[in-house]
């Protein structure tokens, strides 16, 4: 079984700062990882993904994340947050095989303050 | 691409009716299917996960005969929430995936659909 912790509820960031939003899985198998963003009212959008190769993954908007396996983390990062980044970030972990359900952390609400 | 609609965006129904929320893929077959739901402020939570031409396969805790999700095609699954209570209302999100890669050659990432908010009366 997997599961993902996001330590960080709320992540309240200054317009044009750096940011990191910080997520640590568990698994006895391999996984793939994901970053997904929620707007309000509205469904998940994937930001990026790791499946494999480089543990270096990027959005086009500007988002990073890193696969660290040893850590078991996927923070995602991003150098310089603009108003409209204010969501929620979501990490989920998959099986590489098998059923390919998600497991998801419980979120990241990051507001972006002018 | 990878384009996946809900139909409703959102319903209000009464207490003791059934609600029908549509989920599809637009412009991909989608193998698999998952319905989410998701409270106020919180994760979402796999309710099932749904195979085009099979029974859908219920997380624990779910009751399968008042959920009913049918897959009938590779671009159609249906949600049926059947005599609905106030304590079903909530944010129901699918997802789909092209598994076998017929579309989509990354078939392990999921599609999400926009969401169905439903209010029951």
């Amino acid at each position: 079984a997997q599961s993902v912790t996001q330590l960080d509820s709320q992540v309240p960031v200054f317009e044009e700062a750096p940011v990191e939003l910080r997520c640590n899985y568990s698994s006895s198998v391999s996984v793939y990882l994901f970053w997904y963003v929620q707007y309000p009212n509205q469904g998940l959008q994937l930001l990026l993904k790791y499946l494999s190769g480089s543990t270096l993954v990027e959005s086009i908007n500007g988002f990073e994340a890193e696969f660290n396996k040893s850590q078991t983390s996927f923070h995602l990062r991003k150098p310089s947050v603009h108003i409209s980044d204010t969501a929620e970030y979501f990490c989920a972990v998959s099986a590489t095989s098998g059923t390919y359900k998600y497991i998801f952390g419980t979120g990241t609400r990051l507001k972006v303050l002018a | 691409g990878a384009v996946v609609s809900q139909h409703p965006s959102w319903v209000i129904c009464k207490s003791g009716t059934s609600v029908k929320i549509e989920c599809r893929s637009l412009d991909f077959q989608a193998t698999t299917m998952f319905w989410y739901r998701q409270f106020p402020k919180q994760s979402l939570m796999l309710m099932a996960t749904s195979n085009e031409g099979s029974k859908a396969t219920y997380e624990q805790g779910v009751e399968k005969d008042k959920f009913l999700i049918n897959h009938a095609s590779l671009t159609l699954s249906t949600l049926t929430v059947t005599s609905a209570h106030p304590e079903d209302s909530s944010f129901y999100i699918c997802s789909a995936s092209d598994e076998r890669g017929i579309d989509i050659w990354d078939g392990d990432t999921q599609y999400f659909g926009p969401g169905t908010r439903l209010t029951v009366l």
